[in-house]
């Protein structure tokens, strides 16, 4: 099992809409989650982190965390076609951060005006 | 304020060659951490310094290796190049240890041949 697995997608959401990306990982003592967005030719930028269970809002975009189901997912509302990228989901494992930054091979995500 | 800068952001090297890449950290950050992304693998932490020390290091062979100089400015040296070490390389600083104020900077795309 991967360690952290994501669907490559592409995922399609129309403009307007909700896009809801998904992350699980096997690491049941991993303890802080961070969400990436990677413009095509980019380099990764920081959208949210999140540490306890539930949701974490940030503007349109809502972190979920559920540790006993070992998913993280992240919710963008209004979606716009300047939201069109890869989002990567990362992690730090239960080894304390030895490990550094532990990433999905993230999501493609369009959306379609 | 300036962003996080790589140089050089091009590199054509052969096989046994070594090759050393460069990071300037934004002004007051004392972490840089380094990274490999390619197509296959994703984003794969190599490892990280903090006041000229390696905090954490990934699973990658010896022939990857870094430091850290007093003022935060940091290089990764990749000795006898193979062909599956083409990548873009990103170098990421942060204040402090932790992972939730990291910037990336633009890369270095290397290419082995």
């Amino acid at each position: 099992q991967k360690e952290v697995e994501q669907n490559s997608g592409p995922l399609s959401v129309p403009e307007g809409a909700i896009a809801s990306l998904n992350c699980t990982y096997s690491d049941r003592g991993s303890q802080s989650f961070f969400w990436y967005r990677q413009y095509s030719g980019k380099s990764p930028e920081l959208i949210m982190f999140i540490y306890s269970n539930g949701d974490k809002e940030d503007g349109r975009f809502t972190a979920q965390l559920n540790k006993a189901s070992q998913y993280v997912s992240l919710l963008i509302r209004d979606s716009q076609p300047s939201d069109s990228a890869t989002y990567l989901c990362a992690l730090l494992r239960g080894s304390g951060g030895a490990d550094g930054l532990t990433f999905g091979k993230g999501t493609h995500l369009i959306i379609q005006p | 304020k300036a962003g996080v800068t790589q140089t050089p952001r091009y590199l054509i090297k052969t096989r046994g060659q070594q090759v050393t890449l460069s990071c300037s950290p934004i002004s007051g950050h004392r972490s840089v951490s380094w990274y490999q992304q390619t197509p296959g693998q994703g984003l794969q932490f190599l490892f990280e310094y903090f006041s000229e020390t390696q905090r954490n290091k990934g699973n990658f062979p010896g022939r990857f290796s870094g430091r850290q100089f007093s003022n935060s400015r940091s290089e990764m040296n990749v000795s006898t190049l193979e062909l599956g070490d083409s990548a873009l390389y990103l170098c990421a600083s942060s204040l402090g240890t932790g992972y939730n104020e990291q910037f990336f900077g633009p890369g270095t795309r290397l290419t082995v041949l």
